[in-house]
């Protein structure tokens, strides 16, 4: 079963334009991850939040995470052609009971920069 | 440049028939994923071990597949009898514990 889930299913916007995506999730986490996956292609790991992190920056790219409400967002500035994919967000659970955490995705997010 | 090998990348066979996939991790990662990807379904967690250990299968129709870790450099996903439902990209994925996954380029199985 899935345990987060993106938002919106599909974005497209304009090259230079911002593109946030967000990640909703059920249960609690030891970490939050933002994957990129390009035409099928296996998933490419963008960056890693901590449950007891709020921001996180890598180049272009800034992650948040809301421990209270469960929700996540990336934001991608000044967006380029190349950055067309799709976005997954995973997170790091601990099963209920369990004492190992597993890595489980969203159905992702298509993003499309038109030049 | 160290990656997750997978093989075959692409497979096509007869409904009935076994299927064996391969994983090469990462020297050095400690666990290691399978997932399945579907238009429908996502990315699904089928298993994963820790240490060479199955950890958690839970998310493979057991009658069908099975999962084992023979030695450190092989991860192996079998599907016996293969069915129509099964075609989907099988990515495999290592990393450490509660770290990022480094995921291999997956195989493209079709079942006809």
């Amino acid at each position: 079963s899935q345990q987060g889930e993106e938002d919106p299913q599909a974005l497209s916007i304009q090259e230079g334009e911002n593109a946030t995506m967000n990640c909703s999730y059920k249960t609690s986490i030891n970490n939050l991850q933002w994957y990129r996956q390009n035409s099928g292609r296996g998933l490419v790991h963008l960056i890693l939040i901590r449950s007891n992190e709020r921001e996180k920056h890598s180049g272009r790219l800034r992650v948040t995470l809301d421990t209270s409400k469960k929700s996540s967002s990336l934001l991608i500035t000044a967006s380029r052609a190349a950055d067309t994919a799709s976005y997954f967000c995973a997170t790091d659970v601990l099963p209920l009971g369990g004492a190992n955490s597993k890595l489980t995705f969203g159905k992702g997010i298509t993003l499309s920069v038109r030049p | 440049d160290a990656r997750v090998t997978q093989t075959p990348r692409d497979k096509v066979t007869e409904m009935g028939q076994e299927v064996t996939m391969r994983c090469q991790p990462i020297l050095g990662h400690n666990t290691v994923f399978w997932y399945r990807q579907t238009m429908m379904q996502g990315l699904e967690l089928l298993a994963y071990f820790r240490n060479r250990a199955p950890l958690d299968d839970s998310g493979m129709p057991k009658d069908r597949f099975s999962a084992e870790m023979p030695d450190a450099t092989l991860a192996t996903l079998k599907i016996q009898p293969s069915e129509p439902r099964d075609s989907a990209v099988y990515f495999c994925a290592s990393g450490f514990w509660r770290a990022e996954a480094f995921f291999g380029q997956g195989t493209r199985l079709t079942v006809v």
